[in-house]
């Protein structure tokens, strides 16, 4: 079983609807929750953190953690082509030592 | 400028050869990683260092060595590079003292083949 585990799509998504992304992890000792977002050819950058239970909202993102379920997910209200992109959800272990990314998933939104 | 900067972004070797990958970063930051990309595997961390006489394997280290010359820069070499090694190189730096969660600061990443 991989530490943290994502569907790796693409998921196909109309513009102005609602993506959702999920991931789960193996740690149930995890500490803190990252989606980092990347296009195609660069480099991954930080979207949202979450580390308690619940909703964590930032604009069109919200981020919500279930630690019980070791479930944590992004969605992504009225989707822009310009949120086309490969989304990273990655967790900081127990030991807080190092963060473990899962292997993306690609969201394509269609015009 | 940017504040984590790789050299250099595109490189063609062969078979055998040993090559280096530089990071240099001014966030100053106690912690760097460097991560190689694959399609479809995500980001696999190489190597970690969370300050500068601190150098940890992480979970594919094997082939590769590292080097912590100072706080700012991570290099990381190839001894004797072979195709599986093929892959997209990213360096990045961390610091959770300062901005809480431990948000990873990437550069714009290293394209290697070998041939």
């Amino acid at each position: 079983q991989k530490e943290v585990e994502q569907n790796s799509g693409p998921l196909s998504v109309p513009e102005g609807a609602i993506a959702s992304l999920n991931c789960t992890y193996s740690d149930r000792g995890s500490q803190s929750f990252f989606w980092y977002r990347q296009y195609s050819g660069k480099s991954p950058e930080l979207i949202m953190f979450i580390y308690s239970n619940g909703d964590k909202e930032d604009g069109r993102f919200t981020a919500q953690l279930n630690k019980a379920s070791q479930y944590v997910s992004l969605l992504i209200r009225d989707s822009q082509p310009s949120d086309s992109a490969t989304y990273l959800c990655a967790v900081l272990n127990s030991s807080a030592s190092k963060i473990i990314f899962g292997s993306g998933t690609r969201l394509s939104i269609r015009p | 400028d940017a504040d984590v900067t790789q050299t250099p972004r595109n490189r063609i070797t062969k078979t055998g050869k040993r090559i280096m990958l530089e990071c240099s970063q001014t966030k100053g930051h106690d912690r760097m990683y460097w991560y190689r990309q694959d399609p479809g595997l995500g980001l696999r961390l190489i190597y970690y260092s969370f300050d500068v006489k601190d150098i940890n394997k992480g979970e594919i280290s094997d082939g590769y060595s590292v080097s912590r010359q100072a706080q700012a820069k991570f290099s990381l070499s190839l001894e004797s590079a072979i195709p599986n090694q093929t892959a997209l190189y990213f360096c990045a730096t961390s610091d959770p003292e300062r901005g809480g969660p431990e948000t990873q600061y990437f550069g714009p990443g290293t394209r290697l083949l070998v041939l």
